[in-house]
């Protein structure tokens, strides 16, 4: 086990809603990365926090935002759900943020949007 | 075009076969790469990096090739424990990590 928690585990919502998703990173980890993983694809990039500051950002509308605490865990908050944001939604902690540092995975989010 | 572009399979292989996946990128400036293995329905797991030297784990090889912007993963003496999806990974930008869409494999008694 890597150590990275997510939850809930499964999650039910319909359009329109509003949804908040929970990580906590590994022990030691101060990065965290949030990505969304459809049905057939890889994990596709939603943001990474470093030190509590948004620290790049993939192709995502303003809709999908996150936030990290102090005690590095995060949060990734999608408003305006649409059917397409079903999906599995994973958190990754890596120890500090440098290029080349591998990434551990937390057992995802599944998210269904009816 | 995809920052990472992996031939999705799926490959079928027997017992104890041989097995070569390749992955190619777009960004010449990137800087790391991995392979990530993928059971149904859970979370990615690190594989192994891969470094410009080539780097072997046990029956895994890995290969990177800059100049042609390719990775590869060599799988020897496959065991029924390896039928997974494998992705393939590249970091550039500092931070942000691109997989590509994953190669399935699925080893036969």
């Amino acid at each position: 086990e890597t150590g990275v928690t997510q939850s809930p585990t499964h999650l039910i919502k319909t359009r329109g809603q509003q949804v908040t998703l929970r990580c906590s990173s590994q022990s030691g980890h101060n990065t965290v990365s949030w990505y969304q993983q459809a049905l057939g694809q890889g994990p596709q990039f939603i943001f990474q926090y470093y030190r509590e500051e948004e620290n790049g950002r993939g192709n995502f509308p303003p809709r999908f935002s996150g936030l990290q605490f102090p005690n590095y865990s995060s949060e990734l908050n999608v408003n305006a759900l649409e059917l397409d944001d079903s999906a599995l939604y994973l958190c990754a902690s890596s120890p500090r943020w440098r290029e080349g540092n591998e990434q551990f995975f937390g057992p995802g989010t599944r998210l269904t949007v009816l | 075009r995809k920052e990472v572009e992996q031939d999705p399979g799926p490959f079928n292989v027997p017992e104890g076969a041989t097995v070569a996946f390749n992955c190619t990128y777009s960004n010449s400036a990137s800087q790391s790469f991995f392979w990530y293995r993928q059971d149904c329905r859970k979370e990615p797991k690190l594989l192994m990096s891969v470094y410009s030297s080539g780097n072997e784990d046990g029956r895994f090889t890995a290969q990177l090739n800059r100049a042609s912007q390719y990775i590869s993963l060599l799988i020897r003496d496959s065991k029924l424990s390896d039928s997974a999806t494998y992705l393939c990974v590249v970091n550039f930008a500092g931070n942000q990590f691109y997989f590509g869409t994953g190669t399935s494999l699925t080893v036969i008694p």
